[in-house]
């Protein structure tokens, strides 16, 4: 079975800082791959995927994640972090298994951003 | 609906006691998940439907989890005689796609269940 390794549990960064949070997987085959973010009481939103093409992927508010193939990696970056940038962010990992349609998620990284 | 609604938002149950977690997808969406997040991890699978046919449900924890979608709409997450560690947040979420390419998936807010 697939798995997701976030390495850093918590994150604390001042505003303007640079972000970069780790994903991990495990499954040698075809995957898509997947960065949420869950705001302070809020239900966890899609920032930005990848299927297939370019290993560089852009997503709202500013964030982009690179996917690695050779490290099975897919980390997620932003320049300058604001505040309200403060939130849960989980990697996720849909395998292409058979029919398989749910998401593998890492622990998630608690993002502290400082004014 | 505007997005994917759970109710109820919190549920106390007494250990022992049965629960029952509603789901209301995004109007139209085809399939529809289930997962569990404990405290201070990520959700976990727990089942998958794909209109009204479950075609997964390797991530329930025991046979005290049932899932039911009947109408190919609103689905229904069970537990029974609930114990302790069955306290988490359960997450439902929807996309459009059947069979086919993978398609985003749009979570509701979660219902927090506390067994006490």
């Amino acid at each position: 079975a697939q798995s997701v390794s976030q390495h850093n549990h918590h994150v604390i960064l001042s505003e303007a800082a640079s972000l970069e949070l780790g994903c991990n997987y495990s499954y040698g085959g075809t995957v898509n791959l997947f960065w949420y973010v869950q705001y302070p009481g809020q239900h966890l939103q899609l920032l930005l995927k990848y299927f297939s093409g370019d290993p560089l992927v852009k997503g709202i508010k500013g964030f982009e994640a690179e996917f690695i193939k050779s490290k099975f990696s897919f980390n997620l970056r932003k320049p300058s972090v604001q505040w309200s940038d403060t939130a849960e962010y989980f990697c996720a990992v849909n395998a292409h298994i058979g029919s398989a349609r749910q998401l593998t998620f890492g622990s998630g990284t608690q993002l502290t951003v400082l004014p | 609906g505007a997005g994917v609604s759970q109710s109820p938002r919190y549920k106390v149950a007494k250990r022992g006691q049965d629960v029952a977690l509603r789901c209301d997808p995004i109007s139209g969406h085809v399939s529809l998940f289930w997962y569990q997040q404990a405290l201070g991890q990520g959700p976990e699978f727990l089942t998958y439907f794909q209109n009204e046919a479950q075609l997964d449900k390797s991530g329930l924890p025991s046979d005290r989890f049932f899932a039911e979608r009947p109408e190919g709409s609103v689905s229904t997450l069970k537990i029974q005689r609930t114990q302790q560690e069955d306290s988490a947040v359960y997450l439902c979420a929807s996309s459009l796609e059947g069979t086919g390419a993978y398609t985003e998936a749009f979570f509701g807010q979660g219902t927090r269940l506390t067994v006490v």
